[in-house]
């Protein structure tokens, strides 16, 4: 059973970069038939997608984020990594790694509350 | 973008009852709905996709139905690890959810 987990720091200063991994186990993330998926969730909200990308780096982004947001995949280490650049108050939620299988969002990490403060 | 929206908010309920919870989309969606339970501090955990498609493993209390616009999921006889929040979620053109729907004790 694929498990998900993301790992990163939890506070980030405004206007600087938030930068997480989700490592994948269980499973591997070469695999022509899963997209490896980041959301997040502010505080009392539902859940936003913000982004995929498969193994051989192909990638999709919302676009009100697409100006500031990477994502990136290592494959010898089973990785997916996000990277937000220029963060404000508005970024602060619980952040999601989610494995896509044709566009169902069937495993999740557990997530991580990033927090952006001075 | 297309918007997803739920009703209720909140539902009051008892063990044993059978609830619905209504989510309606800004625009067709070809049946590219998802049913979510999340928990508090846990990840949202799959349900239903296609609309009506139980996921492996998910009880067969819960079920989903609808089409176009309109969708409904329905939990018959509510046990006590049900009490939760709902989301639904359509991934027709990129993904959105509702707002959720908390199904709390009456």
């Amino acid at each position: 059973q694929v498990q998900l987990q993301e790992s990163g720091p939890g506070l980030v200063r405004p206007s600087q970069t938030l930068s997480l991994t989700c490592t994948v186990s269980g499973g591997s993330i070469r695999s022509d038939v899963y997209y490896w998926s980041w959301l997040r969730q502010p505080p009392g909200k539902g859940p936003e997608w913000i982004g995929y990308i498969d193994y051989s780096g192909t990638t999709r982004y919302i676009p009100s984020l697409e100006s500031r947001l990477t994502i990136s995949v290592d494959t010898s280490k089973n990785q997916f990594s996000l990277s937000l650049t220029s963060v404000t108050a508005a970024d602060t939620a619980v952040y999601f790694c989610a494995r896509d299988r044709r566009s169902i969002l069937d495993s999740w990490g557990q997530g991580i509350l990033v927090t952006v403060s001075s | 973008d297309i918007q997803m929206t739920q009703s209720p908010s909140t539902l009051s309920a008892s063990v044993g009852d059978s609830v619905t919870i209504t989510c309606r989309a800004s625009q067709d969606i070809n049946g590219y709905l998802a049913w979510f339970q999340q928990k508090p501090g846990k990840a949202p955990k799959l349900l239903i996709y296609k609309a009506s498609d139980l996921e492996s493993g998910v009880p067969s209390r819960f079920s989903g139905r609808g089409s176009g616009t309109e969708f409904t999921l329905t939990i018959n006889t509510l046990q006590p690890d049900d009490f939760a929040t709902y989301y639904c979620q359509q991934y027709n053109y990129y993904w959105t959810f509702g707002q959720g729907t908390k199904v709390e004790i009456k």
